[in-house]
């Protein structure tokens, strides 16, 4: 069974520029959760899918994130327009039980 | 909300040797317990998770970790270590009861094993 991919392994962007990151789910999650890490610091929780509807979406930063879950399969996070404070590494992570949630290996962001 | 504090940042040990990594919560609802470890290059994998029940948790690769309430703790351990530990440990909890499945996590601890 394959594990919940994420494409870009690495992105980098200027600042102003707009950057999209894709996440694929395991085959049959309804649920799909982004998180980001920033440098140095603990990993934090964005938003949450239920299929292709927003259950939580209390850890978005700011409305230049846009969170979407087409069809409840796959899911994009589209940061535009990127800034400094947006580099670190985003998660992606889906699950039948929620409490077993299996991570991606990750997208880092690096805004210059 | 919920917190969580993992004391150490950084863990060197001797391979074969104990260890113990500190997790700390703050919550004023009942929560679940996580470890995750991420090996280098690679996603978050879990280590274990408390929901109920026995407070001593066992989880993959020889590792446990107990759930004490009193001391609002939930620290994970391996009685042997191998060179393949080394990893970041992250600690997290959940409170889904309030109607939030996310995962609260602690900075993390890198356990770095020495021959």
């Amino acid at each position: 069974e394959a594990g919940v991919t994420q494409f870009p392994s690495h992105s980098v962007i200027e600042k102003g520029q707009t950057v999209t990151l894709r996440c694929d789910p395991i085959s049959g999650h309804d649920n799909l959760y982004w998180y980001r890490r920033v440098m140095g610091k603990e990993i934090k929780f964005l938003l949450h899918f239920v299929k292709e509807s927003k259950q939580d979406e209390s850890g978005m930063p700011n409305n230049r994130f846009l969170a979407e879950r087409t069809g409840g399969t796959y899911s994009t996070l589209k940061v535009q327009p990127a800034e400094l404070e947006d580099s670190g590494v985003y998660f992606c992570a889906s699950s039948q039980r929620w409490h077993e949630q299996y991570f991606g290996p990750g997208t880092r962001l690096t805004v210059t | 909300a919920q917190s969580v504090t993992q004391l150490d940042s950084q863990v060197p040990v001797f391979e074969e040797a104990p260890v113990e990594l500190r997790c700390n919560y703050s919550s004023s609802v009942s929560v679940y317990l996580f470890w995750y470890v991420q090996y280098p290059n690679q996603g978050l994998q879990l280590l274990l998770k408390y929901l109920s029940g026995s407070t001593l948790v066992k989880g993959i690769n020889g590792f446990e970790a107990e759930f004490n309430k009193s001391q609002t703790s939930f620290h994970l351990r391996k009685p042997s270590v191998h060179i393949s530990d080394t990893a970041e440990y992250f600690c997290a909890v959940s409170a889904p009861l309030q109607g939030a499945q996310k995962l609260v996590f602690g900075q993390g601890t890198r356990l770095t094993i020495n021959p």
